[in-house]
């Protein structure tokens, strides 16, 4: 079974303080996805990543950056946290190696308030 | 501009009747459809998936129907359970963008005993 575990389940955070989130993986899963849900939203796409090293914008980048050095690992980092980053984060990781028809697998979820 | 939509937020059913979600989606370039299922303080897990050469995919009681020329798909749950109560996301994918997902909104399903 695949395994994505997120450092936290429930974080709270102050205006302006930098806040990091962690996701590891460990099926040696080439893409990794960093989505905030809220409600009536869905789910709304970050940062993705299909490589070490490699980053790509999502859908709602602004005031998010990534990291990901390790494979199994993917950072989502928010610069100064502002009380509209107040959401549920969720992390992902899908196979890659070319093929569309991917499934992603998604962590627990961290939920963050920011106040 | 959302391309993959759940217009209805929620649905009750009955347990034992047929629920039924529905999807639509703009964007003719999407070849890999997926239905995931989402508890409260949880992540999403996945449930069925089906490729747009197909018009039905079925893995027990969940069976999804995809038409593409109305740009729609339906996940049907025959029989329905108290614990299929959930928010079930429709997504979609296309080739050559990374294995990115496109979510619609979610539609909340409360399945009464």
């Amino acid at each position: 079974d695949v395994k994505v575990t997120q450092s936290s389940r429930y974080l709270v955070k102050r205006t302006g303080e930098k806040v990091f989130l962690e996701c590891v993986q460990d099926m040696d899963h080439e893409n990794m996805f960093w989505y905030r849900q809220d409600p009536g939203l869905g789910l709304r796409l970050i940062y993705f990543s299909y490589d070490v090293k490699m980053k790509e914008k999502g859908d709602i980048p602004e005031g998010y950056s990534v990291s990901r050095e390790k494979k199994e690992r993917f950072s989502l980092i928010l610069e100064s946290a502002s009380t509209n980053q107040t959401s549920m984060y969720l992390c992902a990781s899908s196979l890659a190696g070319g093929s569309t028809q991917e499934t992603q697998y998604f962590g627990p979820g961290t939920r963050l308030l920011v106040l | 501009d959302q391309q993959v939509k759940q217009n209805s937020p929620s649905l009750s059913v009955q347990e034992g009747r047929i629920s039924i979600l529905n999807c639509d989606y703009t964007n003719s370039m999407f070849d890999y459809f997926l239905w995931y299922k989402k508890y409260p303080a949880e992540g999403p897990t996945f449930l069925i998936s089906i490729s747009s050469i197909k018009d039905k995919n079925e893995d027990g009681r969940f069976t999804v129907f995809l038409n593409k020329s109305a740009k729609h798909l339906s996940l049907h749950i025959v029989p329905s359970q108290p614990g299929d109560s959930a928010v079930y996301f429709c997504a979609a994918s296309m080739y050559n963008q990374g294995g990115k997902l496109i979510f619609g909104q979610g539609t909340e399903l409360s399945v009464k005993p």
